[in-house]
């Protein structure tokens, strides 16, 4: 079946760029996403991409995509502590059922 | 808008016990997504909905667990007899369908914890 793997931990100094890892399976995800959460709190779309492209940005957001590899990478920009959060994965065949890896902890230290 | 809305926030129950967790979609949209999150097995699709209709359950665990849409605006998720390993963060998104990424763009509820003694 599906599957997203991630890193489990990532830590970076303020102001410094984060890069978040990811690799799926299915070949035929068509959609792949960046979903951000904080504390105690339910989930938050990001950004998302295209299976037909290999970049997108958007503002300190970057997103590759390496689709022979079936690679992604979010790279976030000047990183702050409010950045600090849980940063999950997911990929989509139809762009309704998802499948999410299993995050990855951002720790920003001041 | 408010929000997706879940209650109760935090449930503790005993193990045999009903539990009935709650969720209110955003207005207008018409895609309910029903996940459990544990550390062991990170997020878990268990059943979506779209215009009140099951379309995938394939994730719910067992007969124990049951998910209804009875209105547009509302759905439950109900597990019944309850037992230890059903301990985790249950969530609920809603989605329009609309846009360029379909339901993709999922908003998501705060959360019931559920604690099964």
């Amino acid at each position: 079946g599906e599957d997203v793997e991630q890193s489990l931990f990532l830590s970076v100094r303020e102001g410094d760029s984060s890069v978040i890892n990811c690799t799926y399976t299915d070949s035929s995800s068509t959609y792949l996403y960046w979903y951000k959460q904080e504390p105690g709190a339910g989930l938050q779309l990001l950004t998302y991409i295209f299976s037909n492209m290999d970049m997108k940005q958007d503002q300190r957001l970057t997103v590759l995509l390496n689709k022979k590899d079936k690679h992604l990478s979010l790279r976030i920009a000047d990183t702050q502590t409010g950045d600090s959060a849980i940063y999950f994965c997911a990929e989509s065949t139809d762009g309704n059922k998802l499948v999410f890896g299993a995050g990855t902890i951002l720790r920003v230290k001041s | 808008d408010a929000g997706v809305i879940q209650s109760p926030r935090h449930e503790v129950t005993e193990m045999g016990q009903e539990v009935t967790l709650r969720c209110k979609l955003i207005s207008g949209h018409n895609s309910l997504f029903w996940y459990r999150q544990t550390m062991m097995r990170g997020l878990e699709l268990l059943i979506y909905f779209n215009n009140n209709v099951p379309i995938d359950d394939s994730g719910m665990p067992e007969d124990r667990f049951s998910a209804k849409m009875p209105n547009a605006s509302f759905s439950t998720l109900k597990i019944q007899p309850s037992e230890p390993r059903d301990s985790a963060v249950y969530f609920c998104a809603s989605s329009s369908g609309t846009g360029v990424i379909g339901s993709g763009e999922q908003f998501f509820g705060p959360g019931t914890r559920l604690t099964v003694l």
